[in-house]
């Protein structure tokens, strides 16, 4: 069974320029999380999915950052414009959902994001 | 907000040693969560504890839910090369929530 995919990988661009990650999760999973994580530290929650409605947000910075989870299976995480600060790797994860404790998130590989 | 500790935060030991590290917090969770990430790759769950008190094992790892809910350590027995990475506990206090420390980098020298 294939994990979480996400693309790209790797992502070097120039401040001010808009950036797009995608996320594709494990076929079946109603859950779909962004993390963000910088170095040296763990992964911290932007915004989580149920099918295609965002039902935690709380920690996007809304002012730049935009998600979407059109049919509510690939999303897209988006920067405009990025900062220096943004550089980081953004990380997608999925879970069944099932409103329960032991609902496992899986993670995929990561963007890796560098700004200059 | 909610916050974990984890110590220590890097560690350097030989091939078959036993490490030991853990994972503090201020917050009561419900359920704690062990996971390893590998250069370039996310994180991957080890172990997952649901009951304060409850100790389990996977393979060589074993990890222990602490009594006061509030904190939980892994131990790894008779290390070797690939048990390199960082490790990352997490706590979580309800079905969607979940908090991550700030990992614990292991090193082993063979």
């Amino acid at each position: 069974e294939a994990g979480v995919v996400q693309s790209p990988r790797y992502k070097i661009i120039e401040k001010k320029q808009p950036v797009a990650f995608w996320c594709n999760p494990i076929s079946g999973h109603n859950t779909l999380y962004w993390y963000l994580q910088n170095l040296g530290q763990g992964p911290e929650l932007l915004i989580r999915y149920e099918n295609e409605e965002a039902v935690d947000d709380s920690q996007l910075p809304k002012d730049r950052f935009s998600a979407e989870r059109l049919k509510g299976v690939d999303s897209t995480l988006k920067i405009q414009p990025a900062e220096l600060g943004d550089s980081a790797v953004y990380l997608c994860a999925s879970s069944l959902g099932r409103r329960e404790k032991r609902d496992t998130q899986y993670f995929g590989p990561g963007t890796r994001l560098t700004v200059l | 907000g909610q916050q974990l500790n984890q110590s220590p935060q890097s560690m350097f030991i030989q091939e078959g040693e036993d490490v030991s590290m853990n994972c503090t917090s201020s917050s009561i969770f419900n359920t704690w969560l062990w996971y390893k990430q590998d250069p370039g790759e996310g994180p991957v769950l080890l172990i997952a504890l649901y009951k304060a008190g409850e100790l389990t094992s996977n393979g060589r790892l074993t990890a222990q839910f602490g009594i006061t809910r509030k904190d939980s350590f892994l131990n790894i027995s008779a290390s070797i090369p690939s048990d390199v990475g960082i490790y990352f506990c997490a706590g979580q206090t309800s079905y969607d929530k979940v908090i991550f420390g700030p990992g614990t980098s292991l090193s082993v020298i063979p």
